[in-house]
């Protein structure tokens, strides 16, 4: 069975600050994309950036990146220059399922 | 707008009724998921459609919860007989296999 453990409720950023999420996932596939989702309270998920395990290349998307880490079966999500509007919920995600159980981040002014 | 849409966007039923959720994919993605969603939680699969053909379930869908996608467009979740566990947030998300996108999704309120 697949996998997917976020193991910080909660994270809290300065404003302009970077903050590193964390997750690691277990999966018996030899090919499999991870994605990180951020829900803002509006429950809309968005989103954030996708990664191909057979890629060796970390995905960016702007002021968000990622560290995959194959070996350690590890996929962290990194934002940089925080803003306000980066508070919500992050969900990590193997395609589709399982989804992790989400971590909180809050951005202080 | 090409996005997912899901309807209604909020429903409250009395216990024991009957609900009927309704999501259009996005055009031509030939994958659709449905998730239930608690607050606080994160989407937890519950059933999983290629085309018309329902490939999965999770355990989670009880014997009064069903799904379809006729001809591989719209899908539906049907609950009956609703009970007070039922209210949660039901997020539908397509998919044409490399990443799922989701619609805004449906809370449901059993009182």
């Amino acid at each position: 069975a697949q996998t997917v453990t976020q193991s910080q409720p909660e994270m809290s950023v300065q404003e302009a600050e970077t903050v590193t999420l964390s997750c690691t996932y277990d999966t018996s596939e030899s090919d499999y994309y991870l994605f990180w989702y951020k829900q803002p309270p509006s429950r809309q998920m968005i989103l954030v950036i996708r990664q191909e395990a057979y890629k060796q290349q970390n995905a960016t998307e702007n002021r968000f990146s990622v560290n995959f880490q194959k070996a350690a079966k590890s996929f962290s999500l990194k934002i940089s220059d925080s803003q306000l509007g980066d508070a919500a919920m992050y969900f990590c995600a193997l395609l589709a399922r399982p989804f992790g159980a989400g971590t909180r981040l809050t951005v202080k002014p | 707008d090409t996005g997912v849409s899901q309807n209604p966007r909020h429903k409250i039923t009395k216990r024991g009724q009957n609900v009927t959720f309704r999501c259009d994919p996005i055009s031509e993605h030939n994958r659709l998921y449905w998730y239930r969603q608690t607050l606080g939680q994160g989407p937890e699969f519950l059933t999983y459609f290629q085309n018309e053909a329902q490939l999965e379930k999770s355990r989670l869908l009880s014997d009064r919860f069903s799904a379809e996608r006729p001809k591989g467009s719209f899908s539906t979740l049907e609950i009956q007989r609703t009970e007070q566990g039922d209210s949660a947030m039901y997020l539908c998300a397509s998919s044409p296999y490399t990443e799922a996108f989701f619609g805004q999704g449906t809370r449901l309120t059993v009182v």
